[in-house]
């Protein structure tokens, strides 16, 4: 595809709730990158993935956040029980083999 | 103490003024930052990197890098409303061995037509 894409835009969850955020990252990229932005701030990291394997998952919140990338190119960020504090915009990046990549247009995730 | 700082601003400039936006860093060993530009409800877009010490300049942009002072600015000429937007400043996470980048929390530009 032109860039990276992001499913699905909005959602809107109950608290307690399961969701599942996609990422298809701009074809042929290697590196893949999942952050959480809350209002006013910058990006925060929450997990980076080379192909398939994820080899840094430091900046997930905790054992709810859950992210795989099984055939190395989509990947999926999965929330279990979702929480208010859960709410934010989830963005995905992709790049080939320099940092700085290219953003997806992020998954916009209101938890009531 | 956050590794990558902005002030948050905002900051605001009437148009055709320069606009000048900082940002400071503790990783010494930093050899390369990022300046993204983020529209409101948008997601960042990378406008300018810069790896080495001086200017760099692209169009209305120029990135300025100063290791011995640990500090990155951006500034853009002739400003024009559709310049307004946050402007994170990004730099490596010197503790992995990958192209991971810490972001700051963004500076708020408002171009006052």
């Amino acid at each position: 595809g032109a860039g990276v894409s992001q499913s699905p835009r909005y959602k809107v969850a109950k608290r307690g709730q399961d969701v599942a955020l996609r990422c298809d990252p701009i074809s042929g990229h290697v590196s893949l990158f999942w952050y959480q932005q809350a209002l006013g701030q910058g990006p925060e990291f929450l997990t980076y993935f080379q192909n398939e394997a994820q080899l840094d998952k430091s900046g997930l919140p905790s054992d709810r956040f859950f992210a795989e990338r099984p055939e190395g190119s989509v990947s999926t960020l999965k929330i279990q029980r979702t929480q208010q504090e859960d709410s934010a915009v989830y963005l995905c990046a992709s790049s080939l083999d320099s940092p700085g990549g290219y953003f997806g247009p992020g998954t916009r995730l209101l938890v009531l | 103490q956050k590794e990558v700082e902005q002030n948050s601003g905002p900051l605001s400039v009437p148009e055709g003024a320069i606009a000048s936006l900082n940002c400071t860093y503790s990783d010494r060993g930093s050899q390369s930052f990022f300046w993204y530009r983020q529209y409101s409800g948008k997601s960042p877009e990378l406008i300018m990197f810069i790896y080495s010490n001086g200017d760099k300049e692209d169009g209305r942009f120029t990135a300025q890098l100063n290791k011995a002072s640990q500090y990155v600015s951006l500034l853009i000429r002739d400003s024009q409303p559709s310049d307004s937007a946050t402007y994170l400043c990004a730099g490596p996470d010197g503790k992995t061995s990958y192209d991971k980048v810490i972001f700051g929390p963004g500076t708020s530009l408002s171009v006052i037509p």
